[in-house]
């Protein structure tokens, strides 16, 4: 089976701290994708990255950034966190072969900004 | 480019019903297309997914839905509804180019918050 392990499931931070989500996916997938979820909004993608190192942004990247050192894990990196982060965030992963777009994802982390 | 709408943000069924949650697509070139289940405070599974081939695919937990390219649909259906089948449901469409040309991403619909009644 798939999986995909996020760091923490629940965050509490203040507003202007650094916050790292860490995701790590065991099964060799070249994609990894972070999302935000809002009650009314689904889900908006934030990064994705499709290889080492590599990063493309999504539809709502500002205030965030990401970074993949390792093939399995793929960080989001809120440099100054704000009130209007409060939000769950999953990450997924999927393979980069043509006919299996499906992603897997993990439990979440719903964090809260004060 | 592609997106998804899904008619309904909460859909309510008695226990015993028929469920159906509906999803239009949008896209330029032929879609692949995906159904997932959200429980409370977990992530996303995959429900069913259409690919290629046969149109009708059957998922888990009795779950069907129907690929009708005339349509530009995507409806799920279970025949009979149980309790733990309350969940939040969404539809997504995947087709190679949706940012500048990497494969693999999904445009998600809001979501159908799926209620059933005893």
């Amino acid at each position: 089976d798939v999986k995909v392990t996020q760091s923490s499931r629940y965050l509490v931070k203040r507003t202007g701290e650094k916050v790292f989500l860490e995701c790590v996916q065991d099964m060799d997938h070249e994609n990894m994708f972070w999302y935000r979820q809002d009650p009314g909004l689904g889900l908006r993608l934030i990064y994705f990255s499709y290889d080492v190192k590599m990063k493309e942004k999504g539809d709502i990247p500002e205030g965030y950034s990401v970074s993949r050192e390792k093939k399995e894990r793929f960080s989001l990196i809120l440099e100054s966190a704000s009130t209007n982060q409060t939000s769950m965030y999953l990450c997924a992963s999927s393979s980069g072969l043509a006919y299996s777009y499906e992603q897997y994802f993990g439990p979440g982390t719903r964090l809260t900004v004060t | 480019a592609q997106s998804v709408t899904q008619l309904g943000s909460h859909v309510s069924v008695s226990e015993g019903a028929l469920v159906l949650l509906r999803c239009n697509y949008s896209s330029s070139v032929p879609p692949y297309l995906f159904w997932y289940v959200q429980y409370p405070n977990q992530g996303l599974q995959l429900l069913l997914k259409y690919t290629t081939g046969a149109t009708l695919v059957k998922g888990i937990n009795g779950f069907e839905a129907e690929f009708k390219k005339s349509e530009t649909s995507f409806h799920l259906t279970k025949p009979s509804a149980h309790m733990s089948d309350a969940a939040e449901y969404f539809c997504a469409v995947s087709a190679p180019g949706n940012y500048g040309g990497s494969q693999g991403n999904l445009i998600f619909g809001k979501g159908t918050k799926l209620s059933v009644k005893p």
